[in-house]
């Protein structure tokens, strides 16, 4: 049973150009999870999704930053202009229909901006 | 408001000797608590979690750790620390309006193992 898959596993871009970030969820999970660590910090919460819904983005900069759970296919994280302080590994995770508390994370994207 | 603390920054330890990582939670219901640990460029791996029942929980990789109420802790333990070990730790709450979902991370304890 594969783990969650997240690619690209490193993305440079500069100033100004957009990054997406994918992530594919464990077999049989319904729920993704974004989380953004900085450097020398721990991971914080950016949102949380299930298919074609968004259910929590309480953590996503008003600003640049969008994600999406489509129907077919990976959850998506895209950041539109990015700028150096974007710069950060962006890590996904996901989980079981309801009931289930435990989060299974993939291996990041570290995102460089220049 | 849900917060956690990794008092410890850095912590050398001797390979062989006992180990033990200090989280402090503040929560105010009965908190879902997780230890993860990151090696370099690599993803999160769950070491142990709590949600209820006995206290002592026990890992993988010989861990364990403790959730107590009062002081609001769940420290992780290891009685004989490898060199594989070294690692950077993170202790986690699940926290959120709705449910446990949002997990609010400490900042993490980088473990460095002495040969």
């Amino acid at each position: 049973n594969a783990g969650v898959m997240q690619n690209p596993r490193h993305l440079v871009r500069r100033r100004g150009q957009e990054a997406r970030l994918r992530c594919s969820p464990m077999k049989g999970h319904s729920h993704v999870y974004w989380y953004r660590q900085l450097p020398e910090e721990g991971l914080k919460f950016m949102v949380y999704l299930q298919k074609e819904n968004i259910i929590d983005e309480s953590g996503m900069p008003k600003e640049r930053f969008s994600a999406e759970f489509p129907k077919e296919g990976p959850s998506i994280l895209r950041i539109q202009q990015v700028v150096r302080g974007d710069s950060a590994a962006y890590f996904c995770a996901s989980s079981p229909p309801p009931g289930a508390n435990e989060q299974y994370f993939g291996p990041g994207t570290r995102l460089t901006v220049t | 408001a849900q917060s956690v603390t990794q008092p410890d920054i850095h912590i050398t330890v001797s390979e062989g000797a006992s180990l033990e990582l200090r989280c402090n939670y503040s929560y105010g219901a009965t908190p879902y608590l997780f230890w993860y640990v990151q090696s370099p460029g690599q993803g999160l791996q769950l070491l142990l979690k709590y949600f209820s029942g006995d206290t002592l929980v026990q890992g993988i990789k010989g861990f364990e750790a403790e959730f107590k109420r009062s002081p609001s802790s769940f420290n992780l333990r290891k009685p004989s620390v490898h060199w594989s070990d070294a690692a950077e730790y993170f202790c986690a709450v699940g926290a959120g309006t709705s449910g446990t979902y949002k997990y609010i991370f400490g900042t993490g304890t980088r473990l460095k193992v002495l040969a």
